[in-house]
């Protein structure tokens, strides 16, 4: 399966602050990511689909200008968590869509806004 | 009626025991079916792919689609105390894979050895 990583592993973060969270596929060019995000003993919820060269969709209720997605190439995409809040804090994962239509995670990243 | 429901747990159960994991669905839209493992604080790694009813059977884990039913299992057999994890199902409609995917809350699963 696909090679995902995500940085950074755990990021803490003062309130209003923005923070940047980078997605790579190390194996092969994606032209689709997923962002999902997990709270705790919580699924797993869709925030956005990221296709490269073009706008994110982003999932109903969740906000493309306090959730900045850009997918500038097939390696990379990146979500930035703008002007953060406590309860902005969750467990951020992406994954990467592979020619045979399979989803593979990245590690995750744990976000804390104090 | 939520789109997915999967029991929590925890469910725990001596090493070398069969388990059984279930998930039940609502969207007739749902053509893929899929089991993730993932470890606390870590991504989901995929378990088992499945498109049609019937059963798959790869090494320990066996995954099971009953469309008519709307309702999947995963079937682990020899359990492990390596196998202790959350597994969640997940689904993927008609379109495909390029939209997201819907997941269970996940069960988490205790093996104890």
């Amino acid at each position: 399966g696909a090679v995902v990583s995500q940085h950074p592993s755990r990021v803490i973060c003062k309130s209003g602050t923005s923070v940047k969270i980078e997605c790579r596929s190390l194996d092969f060019q994606a032209t689709t990511m997923f962002w999902y995000r997990q709270f705790p003993k919580q699924s797993l919820m869709l925030m956005a689909t990221s296709n490269e060269g073009s706008k994110a969709t982003y999932e109903q209720g969740v906000e493309k200008d306090k959730f900045l997605i850009n997918h500038a190439s097939l390696t990379l995409s990146t979500l930035t968590v703008t002007s953060a809040h406590p309860e902005d804090s969750s467990f951020y994962i992406c994954s990467v869509l592979d020619r045979g239509q399979t989803q593979y995670f990245g590690p995750g990243t744990r976000l804390l806004v104090l | 009626q939520k789109e997915v429901e999967q029991d929590p747990g925890p469910l725990s159960v001596p090493e070398g025991a069969i388990v059984s994991l279930n998930c039940t669905y609502s969207n007739s839209a749902f053509q893929y079916f899929m089991w993730y493992r993932q470890y606390s604080r870590k991504g989901p790694e995929l378990l088992m792919y499945t498109y049609s009813s019937g059963n798959k059977e790869d090494g320990r884990f066996t995954a099971q689609v009953d469309k008519s039913s709307k309702y999947i299992s995963l079937f682990i057999r020899d359990s492990q105390p390596s196998d202790s994890a959350t597994y969640l199902c997940a689904f993927l409609n008609s379109g495909g894979g390029a939209d997201g995917l819907t997941f269970g809350k996940g069960t988490h699963l205790i093996i104890q050895p």
